[in-house]
């Protein structure tokens, strides 16, 4: 069976930085590309930021809201996926969702699978 | 960036309605964009990707059409569990951008 479960996800202050984890299992992670997708209590869905496979050098993307703070990184070796997020402001505040993306011969459609998300507080 | 707009941003329907939900791109996308499912305190679910294609496992009355920068998502016959949120996402190019969502009551 295919899962993602995230974990790290904690109350810390503004200015704060904080690592959330991504665990798969069930694919070979390394052929994928994946990304952070997040959600402010009440609002809609935002995309955060992507790791391309392993074929594609593991080169990333980022929202500008986080760009040049958040940094998306992955281990193939731990089927793993990682955001490191840094100057984190009380905006970042959300759910934290890591999510299978599916692209084929360079095109890319959707995110197919999804882990069910964790939690990101940022307060003082 | 590219802006999709939802709309209606709120549907109230009655089970075995058919409903369709709109989404708006600012600039061209051909078929790049998908159609989740989200029900409260769940991850999304993707239903559509390249704008038609049925997911693997997505019941038949869910189907989705458009091109360009006009796209909509349609519900045949209304479902008690299709009472979730509906997201658009355009996958054509960076930043990848969601739609405001479309939340589906039950009338």
């Amino acid at each position: 069976e295919v899962q993602l479960m995230e974990s790290g996800g904690d109350l810390v202050q503004p200015g704060g930085s904080l690592r959330l984890s991504c665990a798969t299992s069930g694919f070979t992670f390394s052929d994928y590309y994946m990304d952070w997708v997040r959600q402010a209590p009440g609002k809609g869905l935002e995309w955060v930021g992507r790791s391309r496979n392993k074929a594609n050098n593991y080169t990333t993307e980022y929202a500008a809201s986080v760009k040049g703070r958040f940094t998306v990184s992955r281990d193939d070796s731990k089927n793993s996926l990682y955001l490191q997020m840094n100057s984190l402001k009380t905006e970042d505040t959300a759910v934290y969702y890591c999510a299978r993306h599916v692209c084929h011969s360079g095109r890319c459609y959707a995110s197919d699978i999804w882990g069910q998300g964790t939690m990101v507080t940022v307060s003082s | 960036d590219i802006q999709l707009t939802q709309s209606p941003s709120f549907l109230s329907a009655s089970v075995g309605d058919r409903v369709s939900i709109t989404c708006r791109a600012s600039q061209g996308i051909s078929s790049n964009l998908g159609w989740y499912q989200q029900k409260p305190g769940k991850a999304p679910n993707l239903l559509i990707y390249a704008a038609s294609t049925l997911q693997s496992g997505v019941p038949s009355r869910f189907s989705g059409s458009g091109s360009g920068t006009e796209f909509t998502l349609t519900i045949s016959s209304l479902q008690p569990e299709d009472f979730a949120t509906y997201y658009c996402q355009q996958v054509n190019s960076y930043p990848l951008t969601f739609g405001g969502g479309t939340k589906v009551e039950i009338k």
